[in-house]
């Protein structure tokens, strides 16, 4: 089964740096992706999102890139900044067509200035 | 920017006890749900909620849970007998549809069962 416990992936980094956090997704029918950001004590906010049918998609400062392959998600925040330090959770629609959404279990990335 | 609200912020309750967590989703949202949160833990899916019906259920929402929308604008969990191991947050979320499209978060209420 899977382990829980208190202690999430981490990724530190320093002001300015590309960040880079990777996930694994479970289901190779699910066709839809995000990444969300969660400060301590907040909701999840929503960062990006990604169709299956596409292997790349850019926002504001972040990229998501999917390989289908090997079911894995990553994003990227370019130039990061204090304000970035939070937990990054990727999430997938296990029930493709529906946005009932299965979490991953998050990493935190910790941005020291 | 439109957001979903909840109240309240903090719940604490006695095991045994009813809790209601009460949730406005976004007024142009059809689409409602119900995630939890316990510490440290990923984000879980409990249930999604359409046209006043529940669309989706986890294996977490057994008998003691249930949801409601008693009006045009509120949306509900009720859990009936609390238990300890219920202690979490938990998050309403909603969506303007069910195709793909991305869930807006409320900031969570967070629940102790003493």
């Amino acid at each position: 089964g899977e382990s829980v416990g208190l202690h999430l992936p981490t990724l530190s980094v320093q002001e300015g740096d590309n960040s880079i956090i990777n996930c694994a997704y479970s289901n190779s029918a699910s066709d839809y992706f995000i990444w969300y950001k969660q400060e301590s004590g907040k909701g999840p906010q929503f960062i990006i999102d990604i169709r299956s049918n596409m292997d790349k998609r850019q926002g504001q400062r972040v990229t998501v890139l999917l390989n289908k392959t090997v079911k894995h998600l990553s994003l990227q925040i370019a130039a990061t900044q204090p304000g970035d330090s939070a937990v990054y959770f990727c999430a997938e629609n296990m029930n493709p067509g529906y946005s009932t959404l299965t979490f991953g279990k998050g990493t935190m990335l910790l941005v020291s200035p | 920017e439109p957001e979903v609200t909840q109240t309240p912020s903090h719940q604490v309750t006695q095991m045994g006890q009813e809790v209601i967590l009460r949730c406005v989703p976004i007024s142009n949202h059809l689409y409602f749900y119900w995630y939890r949160q316990i510490l440290g833990q990923k984000v879980e899916f409990l249930v999604s909620f359409y046209n006043n019906e529940i669309s989706e259920k986890s294996e977490i929402f057994d008998d003691q849970f249930s949801v409601e929308r008693p009006d045009g604008s509120n949306f509900t969990l009720k859990i009936r007998s609390t238990k300890l191991e219920d202690s979490a947050m938990y998050f309403c979320a909603s969506s303007v549809s069910t195709e793909n499209e991305k869930l807006f978060f409320g900031s969570g209420t967070q629940l102790s069962v003493l």
